[in-house]
């Protein structure tokens, strides 16, 4: 399976953006970039995903590099509810592994008032 | 909807005590699955099921039964509980096997003594 490699941590200040990267080099061609989130004592939440185009809802932007190699997850405005583990995933829509999540250790995110 | 649910929140065992969580989701969904969280890490996927009678293996199954008699529910049985499965359980579901988004429970928090 392809592997994420993201930052063990990071802060932000209330109000202010937050880009949570993520690379992603063996990246193949059918392999969809997913982020979830996990809020404390609470089961893993779906936030965006993308293929190659970036990507906007409400919750995030996802911003894909041109090569998919890595990726961007944007905040546009932290709040304190957003302070979480942030994880960065490849599932494949093809193979073995169709359709599986496979979790890292993802980015702890700290939200300063 | 509930959506997901999970029982228990808790659950003490000793060791070679047989113990099933249960997991519920209530939106129709063909594809569930089973996680378990270690601390400081990432989900690990135990078992998964596309449809009522179709089980089969993650990364993590060893000591750890499943079945899918109805749609809605997907039981995870410990047959033999060790303190190596000391950990937080998560159920997740989605519509089906390729869908973009899955749905976690709020989880079990199990210890073995």
């Amino acid at each position: 399976d392809a592997k994420t490699t993201q930052p063990n941590s990071m802060e932000s200040n209330e109000e202010e953006p937050v880009h949570l990267p993520c690379n992603h080099s063996t990246i193949s061609g059918t392999d969809y970039i997913h982020w979830y989130r996990q809020l404390p004592s609470q089961g893993p939440e779906y936030v965006i995903h993308g293929l190659t185009s970036n990507v906007n809802n409400r919750m995030a932007s996802l911003a894909i590099a041109e090569d998919r190699k890595s990726s961007t997850l944007i905040l546009h405005r932290a709040t304190l509810r957003d302070a979480a583990v942030y994880y960065c995933i490849l599932r494949a829509l093809g193979g073995t592994s169709y359709g599986k999540l496979t979790f890292g250790q993802g980015t702890i995110l700290t939200v300063h008032p | 909807n509930a959506g997901v649910t999970q029982t228990p929140k808790f659950q003490v065992l000793k060791t070679g005590q047989s113990m099933t969580l249960q997991c519920a989701q209530d939106m129709n969904h063909e594809y569930m699955s089973w996680y378990r969280q270690d601390p400081g890490m990432g989900l690990r996927l135990i078992h998964y099921s596309v449809g009522a009678g179709i089980t089969d293996q993650g990364e993590v199954p060893n000591g750890y039964n499943v079945s899918r008699s109805t749609t809605e529910d997907f039981p995870l049985r410990l047959l033999s509980a060790a303190p190596s499965q000391t950990s937080v359980y998560f159920c997740a579901s989605s519509y089906s096997r390729g869908s973009d988004t899955q749905y976690f429970g709020p989880g079990t928090r199990l210890t073995v003594l």
